[in-house]
């Protein structure tokens, strides 16, 4: 199985900062054929099902704000979220979709408002 | 825009059959791959398995002695089974669609099942 490992466990941001997840796959989810990564970030907030944010790595779901941003190649990903808003508590995870079965997810990332 | 809608029991005994059903309205059904999560309350996501009318199906080799994912394109439906619940297999089970670009694309609004004597 592809280990998915996230850093930190949970972070603290002031209203308007940036918040940075980090996402650290055991083997490289990069598919040399097509040049994808085939990593993907959700949202999920209290009581609701996990939310589509980033797929490809990079690439915004419809209807994401800006403000989010994915990046990172190989094993190494990051989850950007600048001018952090009250509306982006949640917690945050990655997932793998290059080695399957299984799809495996980091165990998430909690960000809550300093 | 997708909407799916699962239903199916919430409450089991140990060693019952937990039983789910997702229906899919609006987009193409053909050719997304239809799948399971589940995620104990106030833990991570856990991958069950999919199915894709191209592929097959796959499960996670933690359950897959004990699962089965099936589909009714007929009806723009998919079911969960998972036999001999224990009371570790408690938790939110959502089902999911997409396609190959981002597997988990639209999800359902959960179930909460829980297993007790």
């Amino acid at each position: 199985d592809v280990v998915m490992t996230q850093s930190p466990d949970s972070l603290a941001v002031s209203l308007g900062d940036r918040a940075t997840i980090n996402c650290k796959s055991s083997q490289s989810v990069l598919h040399n054929g097509n040049n994808m990564n085939y990593l993907a970030w959700f949202q999920q907030k209290p009581g609701q099902p996990p939310k589509l944010l980033i797929y490809w790595a990079t690439i915004r779901e419809s209807g994401v704000p800006d403000r989010f941003s994915g990046s990172g190649s190989g094993t190494d990903f990051t989850l950007t979220i600048n001018r952090l808003q009250a509306e982006d508590v949640a917690v945050y995870y990655c997932q793998q979709y290059w080695s399957d079965p299984p799809l495996t997810f980091g165990g998430g990332t909690k960000v809550e408002i300093k | 825009q997708v909407h799916l809608k699962q239903w199916g029991a919430g409450l089991l005994k140990p060693s019952e059959t937990l039983s789910l059903t997702c229906a899919v309205y609006g987009g193409s059904f053909s050719g997304d791959y239809w799948s399971w999560v589940r995620q104990p309350p106030g833990k991570g996501l856990e991958w069950i398995g999919e199915i894709n009318d191209s592929r097959g199906s796959f499960y996670n080799p933690s359950l897959a002695r004990r699962v089965t994912i099936s589909v009714d394109t007929s009806k723009n439906q998919f079911s969960l089974k998972l036999t001999s619940v224990t009371a570790a297999d408690m938790a939110f089970y959502y089902c999911a669609t997409g396609g190959t670009a981002a597997r988990l694309q639209n999800w359902g609004q959960g179930t909460l099942v829980t297993v007790s004597s």
